[in-house]
């Protein structure tokens, strides 16, 4: 059972570049979200989905896509990196609103 | 609208000291109500939860939190502090019945030998 895996966990981009960030979970949970933790801000939500097909936006969401094919994976697209977008990202899954999320290991990206 | 606010940025505790993370919600109706310990490059790790039961609520590692609706809090306590505490630790409320979560800013806690 391995969680939460997110994958790169470091990425440099230059401004402009386009990428994928993956998320995928075997829990067969069906709320996925996306986050970005930003020193002095806490976390602040991007996307988030609660079934496959069903995506939504966050507080953040300009500049990032996410699509929800299937159960397991929830990707989160940069269109077109931006300085303002060097943070560390966590995917996060949890079964419903009763129970707390698991986090992913989180992914360190840097914009230049 | 939910908020969460931690009233305290910065935390120092002596090892085998008693520990106390403040944080205040507000909320339009009764929520859901988490603490999330983080430690320096790790992943965000569940302490324990609210979810409208009992009103102290045991976690992991000796924490536990106690449900205060007249007060709007949610603070964080343990009784002994040990080195490996040492960490950041997020206050989180449940906005809706959907994914989406409010994090406070977050705590940092110290622990000094």
């Amino acid at each position: 059972n391995a969680g939460v895996t997110q994958t790169p966990k470091f990425q440099v981009l230059k401004t402009g570049q386009s990428m994928t960030l993956q998320c995928a979970q075997d829990m067969n949970h069906e709320y996925m979200s996306w986050y970005r933790q930003d020193p002095g801000m806490g976390l602040r939500l991007i996307h988030y989905s609660v079934g496959a097909g069903i995506t939504d936006q966050g507080e953040v969401p300009n500049g990032y896509n996410v699509s929800r094919s299937t159960t397991e994976d929830f990707p989160l697209r940069l269109l077109s990196a931006a300085p303002s977008q060097t943070s560390v990202y966590f995917c996060a899954s949890r079964q419903d609103r009763n129970y707390g999320y698991t986090f992913g290991s989180g992914t360190r990206l840097t914009v230049v | 609208a939910q908020s969460v606010t931690q009233l305290d940025s910065h935390v120092s505790v002596s090892e085998g000291t008693p520990v106390l993370l403040r944080c205040n919600y507000s909320s339009s109706y009764s929520p859901s109500l988490f603490w999330y310990v983080q430690h320096p490059n790790k992943g965000l790790q569940l302490l324990l939860k609210y979810t409208s039961a009992a009103t102290l609520v045991k976690g992991i590692n000796g924490f536990e939190a106690e449900f205060k609706k007249s007060e709007t809090s949610f603070h964080l306590t343990k009784p002994s502090a040990h080195m490996s505490d040492a960490a950041e630790y997020f206050c989180v409320v449940n906005k809706n019945q959907g994914g989406k979560l409010i994090f406070g800013q977050g705590t940092e806690l110290s622990v000094k030998p």
